[in-house]
């Protein structure tokens, strides 16, 4: 059974940093891109990131560029979410998923549970 | 940036059909997959490649794509299907994944 699970939320003050972990479970983790999705308090869906198999390549909605990094280790079935300079913007439930297998045709077929981050003094 | 519109709301009385909009500049070229969501749960797929269902989401759930719309119907709806739905296709031209706007079903 392929399992996701978030953790490292919280609250943190504006300009300061979090890191969140997602450790997955039931599948080939080095055989799958893996991604980070947000979802603001009462608002719909955003696409934060997402990284290749091996991590070579990262990809990064426009509002996180430079601030947010994504990192995965396969020997621990972990990926990672850097977050510096945050912004009361970025309080939302952090989603990790796993993307399909078919590249051209990007999908997300499991989730985490969520976890909450809450950026504010 | 690409933007996909979906309408905020729509009602239905159960036992009939829920028809839920998604719209984007040139969407027809592009893959559409939709999402159900319901209060405190993360999303789960129930439509993939604009038509095709996930083992174990039921029949009523179908897919369409046509011009400048894709559509997600739910036949026959149940109070169960109650949920936020969210439309997404992957822009490569900014290779950035994008939602739609997100629809909220309410079942009468």
């Amino acid at each position: 059974e392929v399992q996701l699970v978030e953790s490292g939320g919280g609250l943190v003050q504006p300009g300061g940093s979090l890191r969140l972990s997602c450790g997955a479970s039931g599948f080939t983790f080095g055989s799958y891109y893996m991604s980070w999705v947000r979802q603001t308090p009462g608002k719909g869906l955003e696409w934060v990131a997402d990284i290749k198999r091996d991590g070579s390549e990262m990809y990064y909605v426009d509002s996180v560029k430079g601030r947010f990094t994504i990192s995965r280790d396969n020997a621990k079935n972990l990926v990672y979410l850097q977050m510096s300079s945050l912004r009361a913007e970025d309080t939302a439930v952090y989603y990790c998923a796993r993307r399909g297998r078919d590249d051209y045709n990007p999908l997300f077929d499991y989730w985490g549970q969520g976890i909450l981050v809450t950026v504010s003094s | 940036s690409y933007v996909l519109t979906q309408p905020p709301s729509v009602s239905v009385a159960p036992g009939k059909t829920a028809r839920i909009t998604c719209g984007g500049d040139n969407v027809g070229t592009k893959t559409v997959h939709w999402y159900q969501q319901k209060p405190g749960q993360a999303p789960l797929l129930v439509i993939y490649y604009d038509k095709d269902r996930p083992s174990g989401i039921p029949e009523r759930f179908s897919g369409s794509h046509s011009g400048n719309t894709a559509s997600l119907t739910i036949s026959r709806v149940e109070v169960g299907d109650e949920a936020d739905y969210y439309c997404q296709v992957w822009d490569f031209t900014t290779d950035h994944c994008v939602f739609g706007t997100g629809t909220k079903v309410t079942v009468l």
